[in-house]
């Protein structure tokens, strides 16, 4: 049982590049989502899933997509970075009535 | 919407002693989650403590406890012992009980950074 896994870790990517943050999990939770957290701005939530085959805006969803073909599967595509998407991302998952389990983050850099 | 709201950026506690982090949020609704999460340096996020609305006990974990007043909707942490490790920010966050599209979201506090003097 591996929680929630991201990757990259670490990226770094010029103004107008496309890229695609992975995120899985083996818990077979409903619930997924992206939050991105910047200094003195807390976590806010990009995108979320209930399930497959739905997914919805969070507060900050404009220049991010995301899709969810499979339970485990909830990638987050950047169409064109810009510097404003410099951030750290987290895909967080859950259930109803527990708890939601964080993955270890993607630190971005846009230059 | 509901908000939280972590009105100190920033605290600072002698090892071994006791502190106390505040969180205010603000709903219209009656059956929700708190929760404080911690991070550390590597990012990670923790959870430290989790209370159910419903709950009027006050939930404990170890050396973390919280004072939940539901009425003046208020959510503080209290860090007993406080140990070098416990440096890191601390975020409250809340959660619907309502478990419908975006009401199954967190809402986040802006944290507050936590140092421990040894």
């Amino acid at each position: 049982n591996a929680g929630v896994t991201q990757t990259p870790k670490f990226q770094v990517l010029k103004t107008g590049q496309s890229m695609t943050l992975q995120c899985a999990q083996d818990m077979n939770h409903e619930y997924m989502s992206w939050y991105r957290q910047d200094p003195g701005m807390g976590l806010r939530l990009i995108h979320y899933s209930v399930g497959a085959g739905i997914t919805d805006q969070g507060e900050v969803p404009n220049g991010y997509n995301v899709s969810r073909s499979t339970t485990e599967d909830f990638p987050l595509r950047l169409l064109s970075a810009a510097p404003s998407q410099t951030s750290v991302y987290f895909c967080v998952s859950g259930t109803r009535r527990r708890e939601q389990y964080f993955g270890p983050g993607t630190r971005l850099t846009v230059t | 919407a509901q908000t939280v709201t972590q009105s100190q950026p920033e605290m600072s506690v002698q090892e071994a002693e006791t502190v106390t982090l505040s969180c205010t949020y603000d709903t219209s609704e009656s059956d929700y989650y708190l929760f404080w999460y911690k991070q550390p340096p590597s990012r990670q996020m923790i959870l430290v403590i989790r209370q159910e609305a419903y709950k009027q006990q006050n939930a404990t974990e170890n050396r973390f406890s919280v004072n939940f007043q539901k009425a003046a909707k208020s959510f503080s942490l209290k860090i007993s012992d406080s140990q070098l490790g416990d440096a890191a920010m601390y975020f409250c966050a809340y959660r619907s009980d309502n478990y419908t599209g975006a009401n199954s979201k967190l809402t986040f506090g802006k944290g507050i950074t936590l140092s421990v003097r040894p």
